[in-house]
């Protein structure tokens, strides 16, 4: 089956700087979301983008299908953003192991 | 409109005995999906619904994990004999076809 690999797998940051998670998958996919998991547990959807590039406020994110890869660009980070980013891929959905982002005020 | 809804939120029982979780998916949405984070760890694929149809349970960890969604609408999710293994967040998901997965909550499931 497909394999999703996240990096980093931990990143801490200072708030106002810019960070970049990527993820790699070993086949061609047809779906790819970005979800945010925050410290409560819940599963944001962030963007649904089997290809191309969108920005939703701070965040954006490009997926380059035919080179299997997504990266997630998030500006000025705010310690709101802390929590884990998971990519997932396919129709049922193929999680990666997620990038857990701590934001210190 | 309204989101994926999940019920309970928590739940904590006793190994060996039964819990259901429910959820309400959007409505109009066919796909139904159950996943879990057991430990902390990635989120696994359950199994998925075609309104009542189950089109893929390839992810249902053995016999004691049951899931259901007569008439299309609502799905139970059932764990019998519960195991401490068992513990962790399960989530569902709901989407239109060829849709993005839209998530509830979660319920927070705790073995003791």
């Amino acid at each position: 089956g497909i394999q999703v690999e996240q990096s980093p797998p931990d990143l801490i940051l200072q708030e106002g700087a810019n960070s970049t998670l990527r993820c790699n998958f070993s086949d061609s996919v047809n779906n790819l979301q970005w979800f945010h998991q925050n410290p409560w547990g819940q599963l944001i959807n962030l963007f649904y983008i089997p290809s191309g590039t969108k920005q939703n406020g701070r965040l954006s994110a490009t997926t380059v299908a035919t080179e299997r890869y997504s990266l997630l660009y998030i500006s000025s980070s705010q310690t709101t953003d802390s929590g884990v980013y998971f990519c997932a891929v396919e129709g049922k959905l193929i999680f990666g192991q997620g990038t857990e982002l701590s934001v210190k005020p | 409109e309204a989101g994926v809804t999940q019920f309970p939120s928590h739940s904590v029982i006793e190994k060996g005995q039964t819990v259901t979780l429910r959820c309400d998916p959007i409505s109009g949405h066919d796909n139904l999906y159950w996943y879990r984070r057991v430990m902390g760890k990635e989120i696994k694929f359950l199994l998925h619904f075609v309104k009542e149809s189950k089109q893929d349970e390839s992810g249902m960890p053995n016999n004691r994990f049951l899931a259901e969604r007569t008439g299309g609408t609502y799905s139970t999710l059932k764990v019998q004999p519960a195991e401490l293994e068992d513990s962790g967040v399960y989530f569902c998901a709901s989407s239109l076809p060829g849709g993005a997965l839209h998530f509830g909550n979660g319920t927070r499931l705790t073995v003791t």
